[in-house]
């Protein structure tokens, strides 16, 4: 089945504690991406990455890193998490997010909350 | 502040009738538009699409319409349906692959 996997669904931590939500697709997509949504702001992209080893800034990059070594996947993580960043996470991938035949697929979603 | 505006956090549509979701953008260089759906505890799925060249693009039920010079789209559901139901996202992009949400409106199909 083709799909975007993120782990872990559900994540409680505390402020300063380093994280990792991984995000993994079985689709042979070379676009992937990364977004947070929030009450009121919709969703807002985080990072996105071209292609392995392509990274690029979104519209709110502050305090998260995320590294493409394998096509397939594309981790996020949060050097140190502070409570601000508490947020439901979602994943996408892509072939060609701007061909019309094409769209981003999401995952299921992150609910990371930082105490 | 936001590239992307939906300015109607809900909207209520009797079964049947037709549902129209507004969406409004700022940045004269998106030309790109999309719409999502996202039910809860799951992701957004793709809706449709439409391109800056193009004015109205239809697909079944569905169809988005872009006025570019007012920088406003919309999109159309005839005849709503309950399980129509959902937030839908409206999302626009300029060059460099980046995307840009709108904070999404709550629709609400009654039987």
């Amino acid at each position: 089945e083709a799909q975007v996997t993120q782990n872990p669904r559900y994540l409680i931590t505390v402020t300063g504690k380093k994280l990792t939500v991984t995000c993994s697709q079985n689709m042979n997509h070379e676009y992937m991406s990364w977004y947070r949504q929030d009450p009121g702001l919709g969703l807002r992209q985080i990072y996105y990455s071209m292609n392995v080893e392509v990274t690029d800034k979104g519209d709110v990059p502050e305090g998260y890193k995320v590294s493409r070594k394998e096509k397939r996947n594309f981790p996020l993580i949060l050097e140190s998490p502070s409570p601000n960043q508490t947020s439901l996470y979602f994943c996408a991938s892509s072939f060609s997010p701007r061909r019309n035949t094409d769209t981003q697929y999401f995952g299921p979603g992150t609910r990371l909350t930082v105490l | 502040d936001q590239q992307v505006k939906q300015n109607s956090p809900s909207l209520s549509v009797q079964e049947g009738r037709i549902s129209i979701l507004n969406c409004d953008y700022t940045n004269s260089m998106f030309d790109y538009f999309l719409w999502y759906k996202k039910y809860p505890a799951e992701g957004p799925t793709f809706l449709i699409s439409i391109s800056s060249i193009k004015d109205k693009n239809e697909d079944g039920r569905f169809t988005v319409f872009l006025n570019k010079s007012a920088k406003h789209l919309s999109l159309h559901i005839v005849p709503s349906q309950p399980g129509d139901s959902a937030v839908y996202f409206c999302a626009a992009s300029g060059d460099f692959n980046k995307f840009y949400f709108g904070s999404g409106t709550k629709l609400n199909v009654k039987p």
